[in-house]
């Protein structure tokens, strides 16, 4: 199956700061998804991009089906943006796998 | 729409005992899944269903592990004996078709002592 990779693993943010969270995926796939996992535990679903660019307020994503990454960009953080965001990527009817996740801390 | 439903949230259960979880997925979706998420392992798939039939339980970890969906409604996750290294968080998820989103609940935190 298809194997997913994360980075940077870690993130420690300034309020205000922006950054990039990567995702590489080793065989082409047919979905791509970028969830947070809050301090809840909750899998919160922010895009689901199998390719080109989506943004949603502060939050954006672009994948390169082509060449096999997908990016989640964060401008202007914010504390509650604090967590760990996972990519996952599946092929046609098969189930999400789940890379290993960046853990995002943004200190006021 | 209520999201896809999970119960118990929390359960805290002694080894050798049976557990079972359940889920409820979103109306009208088709797939099915069961993940649990360790700090060792993250988050592994353990059986996906399509049309209640099961497509893929390559992840269950031993017999102790079984899952049924007896209709497109309802799913459980059934762990019998029970041990200390499954406690973990357990999540379904649900999506309408093989290329579409896929949504998860809220989990499950099994603790076995």
């Amino acid at each position: 199956g298809i194997q997913v990779e994360q980075s940077p693993p870690d993130l420690i943010l300034q309020e205000g700061a922006n950054s990039t969270l990567r995702c590489n995926f080793s065989d082409s796939v047919n979905n791509l998804q970028w969830f947070h996992q809050n301090p809840w535990g909750q899998l919160i679903n922010l895009f689901y991009i199998p390719s080109g660019t989506k943004q949603n307020g502060r939050l954006s994503a672009t994948t390169v089906a082509t060449e096999r990454y997908s990016l989640l960009y964060i401008s202007s953080s914010q504390t509650t943006d604090s967590g760990v965001y996972f990519c996952a990527a599946n092929q046609a009817g098969t189930a999400l796998i789940f890379g290993k996740g960046t853990t995002l801390s943004v200190s006021s | 729409d209520a999201g896809v439903i999970q119960s118990p949230r929390h359960e805290v259960t002694e080894m050798g005992q049976e557990v079972t979880l359940r889920c409820k997925p979103i109306s009208g979706h088709n797939s099915l899944f069961w993940y649990r998420q360790t700090m060792m392992r993250g988050l592994e798939l353990l059986i996906y269903f399509n049309n209640n039939v099961p497509i893929d339980d390559s992840g269950m970890p031993e017999d102790r592990f079984s899952a049924k969906m007896p209709n497109a409604s309802f799913s459980t996750l059934k762990i019998q004996p029970s041990e200390p290294r499954d406690s973990a968080v357990y999540f379904c998820a649900s999506r309408p078709g093989r290329l579409y989103e896929q949504y998860f609940g809220p989990g499950t935190r099994l603790t076995v002592t």
